[in-house]
């Protein structure tokens, strides 16, 4: 079974600028979960999709949004770059239901120039 | 809300010496825990978790953890380190509902030969 794939690997953008990032959830997760990982503030929950819509949401400002597909695949945005936003943006894909376990992808990493 | 404490940011070990990551959680209710593990560059990959049962759980890679509901403790041991082992630990929790987790902060294992 394949796992969860991210896209890009590596991002480079400039500060005001936007971003899309992809994740692609093992077949059969309808739960897609994003986080965001830096060194200062450690592993934060970003959002969660679950059938098409946004479940849980974490404390992050309005620029960052997401989306997920019929297909269950999910994207984040980010608008209006700041400094800050540079880190790895880690996709976890699970069955419904807390107890079960979430698979992340490698990650994208995010530096914002 | 939920907070995950993991004491000791960076954990020194001699190879073939105990590992021992200390993990506790606040929560109202008892939660689903987990353990994850990453590599350099790499994304989270699940060691084991607890959601009911029995409280002693094996994981992968020779990792147990022991959950003390009196405690609100579930610490990761491993009775023979090995160079492999070398790596960045991160406990979690989550709730029943939804697929939030709460990350500690994390501790990095350096393995001395």
């Amino acid at each position: 079974k394949a796992g969860v794939t991210q896209t890009p690997r590596y991002l480079i953008k400039t500060r005001g600028q936007q971003v899309t990032l992809s994740c692609s959830p093992i077949s059969g997760h309808r739960s897609v979960s994003w986080y965001q990982q830096t060194p200062g503030q450690g592993l934060q929950f970003l959002f969660e999709y679950f059938s098409e819509t946004q479940r849980n949401k974490g404390n992050f400002p309005g620029r960052f949004s997401g989306r997920q597909f019929s297909n269950s695949r999910s994207e984040m945005n980010v608008s209006t770059l700041e400094l800050g936003d540079s880190a790895l943006y880690l996709c976890a894909s699970s069955l419904d239901g807390g107890q079960y376990e979430q698979y992340f992808g490698p990650g994208t990493r995010l530096t914002v120039t | 809300a939920q907070s995950v404490t993991q004491l000791g940011s960076h954990v020194s070990v001699s190879e073939g010496a105990l590992v021992l990551l200390r993990c506790n959680y606040s929560s109202s209710v008892p939660p689903y825990l987990f353990w994850y593990v990453q590599y350099p560059n790499q994304g989270l990959q699940l060691l084991l978790k607890y959601t009911t049962g029995a409280t002693l759980v094996k994981g992968i890679n020779g990792f147990e953890a022991e959950f003390k509901k009196s405690e609100t403790s579930f610490h990761l041991t491993k009775p023979s380190a090995h160079m492999s082992d070398a790596a960045e630990y991160f406990c979690a929790v989550s709730k029943a509902a939804g697929n939030k987790l709460t990350f500690g902060g994390g501790t990095r294992v350096l393995v001395k030969p």
